[in-house]
């Protein structure tokens, strides 16, 4: 069975302090790991793909690394308006009971006071 | 462009009352998926279409029914519907299953049992 834990499950950081939060994950063959950012009474907004150890991306004061069991997202000088909840989620190259879609993590609620 | 988009954005039902939640993508995407949001619990598949004609079961179907109207349209019925199904339920899209093409989400349907 698919597998993902987030940590902290919360954080709360000052502005310009940075950081990292942690995805680790178990899956059957990876086929992408992906983040997502989803602000409150809003859908998850897509932030990065990635496909295999050792792969990094960067996005203005984002960027997601990851390794053979986590990946990390690592915020860089943040600012409060990067506070929001970080969902990271995995998909299997071979999905039991036909099931295809996305195994997420319970995210990381990170807030960035000024 | 309006990307996904879901009707209703809120609904109060009472426990047996059914209801159709609503999904139209304009991305001309090939798979679309409906999952529930619910606190402690991160985002879980209920089921997904792989394609215009089929749909299949994902990790918690029960009490749920789909149908693919067309490419566009994905939609989720509840026929008797049950306190437990209290929850946010997101649909997403993907231009071809597989290959870990990222998901678009839509904003979300809060949905209250009472």
């Amino acid at each position: 069975e698919d597998q993902v834990t987030q940590s902290p499950e919360a954080l709360r950081l000052q502005e310009g302090e940075s950081s990292s939060l942690n995805c680790s994950y178990t899956v059957s063959g990876l086929r992408g790991l992906f983040w997502y950012r989803q602000d409150p009474g809003k859908g998850p907004e897509f932030l990065f793909t990635l496909y295999s150890a050792g792969e990094e991306k960067e996005k203005e004061r984002l960027k997601a690394t990851l390794t053979k069991k986590e990946s990390f997202l690592h915020i860089t000088a943040p600012k409060p308006e990067d506070s929001a909840t970080y969902l990271c989620a995995v998909q299997a190259m071979y999905s039991g009971g036909g099931a295809d879609g996305l195994t997420f993590g319970k995210g990381t609620h990170l807030i960035i006071q000024p | 462009n309006a990307g996904v988009t879901q009707t209703p954005k809120f609904q109060v039902l009472k426990t047996g009352q059914s209801m159709t939640l609503q999904c139209a993508q304009d991305m001309n995407h090939n798979s679309m998926y409906w999952y529930r949001q619910d606190p402690g619990m991160g985002l879980r598949l209920i089921y997904y279409s792989a394609s215009e004609g089929t749909t299949d079961k994902g990790e918690v179907p029960n009490g749920y029914n789909v149908s693919r109207l067309n490419k566009r349209e994905f939609s989720l019925r509840l026929e008797s519907a049950a306190p437990s199904q209290t929850s946010v339920y997101f649909c997403a899209s993907v231009p071809l299953r597989g290959r870990g093409y990222e998901q678009y989400f839509g904003p979300g349907t809060r949905l209250t049992v009472t």
